[in-house]
This record gives structure tokens, C-alpha cells and sequence, in this order.
């Protein structure tokens, strides 16, 4: 079975600031996927990151970079310089590799960004 | 860019009615989903599809059935709605084991 685990509901940052938001994973999957999505008030959901567990390098997207750490299980998004637009719920999300797994990429909870001016 | 559209942003129905909830894609992918979204909760799978006429039962199968007659399109059916569906309902496309592609939700209100 796979858990995701986002422990800050939510979260404030200043403007131009940089911030993280948490994530950990638990997986018996060998090889998996982790992905971060955007969720603004409109509702639809926005794929910002991919991290592959077995890529040597931490994956970055623009503004968005994840920070894995394998030995612990942790996948934590950065953001630097939000911007105002950058409010919304953000979700951790993980995927096994293997075929049942494959199809099932399991969310966590989610974790709302507020940007302040 | 891949499309995925669903039939209503925003729907209430009455408990007991049976409610269609439509998703279409456009970019044949062969696995869709349908996710519950709820606070505090993040998004629970349903069920997924992947291929036509198959189906397979999420986390939270219960009070609900599917139907994929065409590959790109997969509905979602509430039997007998009742007031515990009241939620957003996302639906989902990908090809292979790839990243999900989402609709735009729809907000259903079970009265």
C-alpha cells in the first residue's frame, strides 16, 4: 500500500520569498513516481513536478524545484519567489512503477499556500 | 495540449435521483479516472478505466458504477444519490502509467 502525508494544512508566505511545502511517502514499490499538482479556487488541477526515484537528480521546473531525499521518504516542493498567483492547494501525489501500482497514484491530503502582499 | 472535459462544473440533485456525471478526453489515452475530492481529505480513486469496457474499483468504489463504451469517454453513475456524495467529482485521463491529465471538477450537491 502507498501513503502520502502532507502535515501543514496550510501555509503563508511573503511575497518573493521562497517556501516549502512537505511531503513523505511511504511505498514497498522499489520504483515509483512522485508528482506535485496545483489546485487554484477554480478547481482544476495543474501538474507542476515529477521526480523519478530512481533519477540522480533533483527535478526542477521553473520556480518549482523538489527536494527529494530517498532515505527518508520525503519529496518536499520548492517554490522560489512566490508570486501572488502562486495561491492555491498543492498536492503530493505518488505513483508505483509496477503494473498495478501504475494505474493507482495515490494524493495526500494537501497543503494551502497563501501568498500575502 | 490535452483536453479533458466534464459535463457541468456545478450540479444539485435530490437523494434518490440517479445522477450521470460525463468525462471526455481527447488525446486517446487509454487509463481515465474518476477521484472524490474532499477537505481535509485530497483526492480518493473511485474507479479507473483502462481500456474500453474495462474497469477497475478504486479506494471508494461504494454507491458508485461506471461505464467506458468509447475510449474517450467515461462516465461516472450515482444509482441512488445520497447526501454523503455531496462532493467535487475530478476526472482524470493518462496514457500508460504517465501523469494525469484533469478536468475542470464538478461540484455535485446531493439535497
Amino acid at each position: 500500500a502507498q501513503k502520502i502525508t502532507q502535515t501543514q494544512p496550510g501555509m503563508f508566505v511573503q511575497e518573493k520569498e521562497a517556501v516549502t511545502l512537505d511531503c513523505t511517502y511511504d511505498t514497498s514499490d522499489p520504483s515509483y513516481g512522485l508528482f506535485w499538482y496545483k489546485q487554484p479556487s477554480s478547481g482544476e488541477m495543474i501538474f507542476l513536478i515529477y521526480q523519478g526515484s530512481y533519477d540522480q537528480q533533483n527535478a526542477t521546473e521553473g520556480r518549482y524545484s523538489l527536494n527529494f531525499q530517498k532515505a527518508r521518504k520525503s519529496a518536499n516542493l520548492v517554490i522560489s519567489a512566490s508570486q501572488l498567483g502562486d495561491s492555491a492547494m498543492y498536492f503530493c501525489a505518488m505513483r508505483g512503477d509496477f503494473l498495478g501500482s501504475a494505474r493507482q497514484l495515490t494524493f495526500g491530503s494537501g497543503t494551502q499556500l497563501t501568498v500575502l502582499p | 495540449d490535452v483536453k479533458v472535459t466534464q459535463s457541468s462544473r456545478y450540479l444539485v440533485k435530490r437523494t434518490g435521483e440517479k445522477v450521470f456525471l460525463e468525462c471526455v478526453q481527447d488525446m486517446d489515452h487509454e487509463n481515465m479516472f474518476w477521484y472524490r475530492q474532499d477537505p481535509g481529505l485530497g483526492l480518493r480513486l473511485i474507479y479507473f478505466s483502462y481500456d474500453v469496457k474495462m474497469k477497475e474499483k478504486g479506494d471508494i468504489p461504494e454507491g458508485y458504477s461506471v461505464s467506458r463504451e468509447k475510449k474517450e469517454r467515461f462516465s461516472l453513475i450515482l444509482e441512488s444519490a445520497s447526501t454523503n456524495q455531496t462532493s467535487m467529482y475530478l476526472c482524470a485521463s493518462s496514457f500508460q502509467g504517465r501523469r494525469r491529465f484533469f478536468g475542470p471538477g464538478t461540484r455535485l450537491t446531493v439535497l
